[in-house]
């Protein structure tokens, strides 16, 4: 069965700190990782796709990097406005409009 | 540029009673997902759509169906609504033939209330 586990659950940090946020994944036949950000009541909004262990993409303060069992969304100097919910999600196997598998997410708390 | 419009975006219902939502999705986009996601919970994928055919089905109860409509918008409907369906129900869209990318927009969601 696929899943995806995220951690830490919560994160805390000071402006200008940076950290990473962790995504263990098992899928049969991945056909991509992605990154998506959550702000409070709203629907998440998409951040980077991965496709295939090695790969990285970067977007302003955030870098994801993907290996064949986990995946990292790296924040450098993240600023208060990068306070969020970080979700991971994988979506597997061949099927067209197949679903995307979400973890828990992070919960990114950055104070000034 | 359009996005993915849901409606209602507040429902309050009770116990046994039924609910429809509905979703518009971007125009040109030909799969749509559906999403609940329960307070402090990761979205649990429902169902999805692609070009109007039921593409693949996740922890949907049988109380609940959904269906895409030949203008491309699709509606969930709830029956016998329990207190545990509280929740707040996202639609999605995204391109999947062609360039795939993966990326899904996500509307603003309904927040049902069920009493």
């Amino acid at each position: 069965e696929d899943q995806v586990t995220q951690s830490p659950e919560a994160l805390r940090l000071q402006e200008g700190e940076s950290s990473s946020l962790n995504c263990s994944y098992t899928v049969s036949g991945l056909r991509g990782l992605f990154w998506y950000r959550q702000d409070p009541g709203k629907g998440p909004e998409f951040l980077f796709t991965l496709y295939s262990a090695g790969e990285e993409k970067e977007k302003e303060r955030l870098k994801a990097t993907l290996t064949k069992k986990e995946s990292f969304l790296h924040i450098t100097a993240p600023k208060p406005e990068d306070s969020a919910t970080y979700l991971c999600a994988v979506q597997g196997g061949n099927n067209q409009g197949g679903k995307l598998i979400f973890g828990q997410g992070t919960e990114l708390s950055v104070k000034p | 540029a359009a996005g993915v419009i849901q409606s209602p975006r507040h429902l309050i219902k009770e116990k046994r009673e039924t609910a429809t939502l509905k979703c518009y999705p971007i125009p040109r986009h030909d799969t749509v997902y559906w999403y609940q996601q329960g307070p402090g919970q990761d979205p649990q994928f429902l169902i999805s759509f692609y070009e109007k055919m039921q593409s693949d089905k996740g922890s949907i109860p049988d109380r609940f169906s959904a269906q895409q409509f030949s203008d491309y918008h699709s509606e969930l409907n709830m029956s016998s609504l329990e207190l545990g369906d509280s929740a707040l129900y996202f639609c999605a869209s995204s391109i999947n033939r062609g360039q795939w990318t993966g990326e899904l927009f996500f509307g603003e969601g309904s927040r049902l209330t069920v009493l």
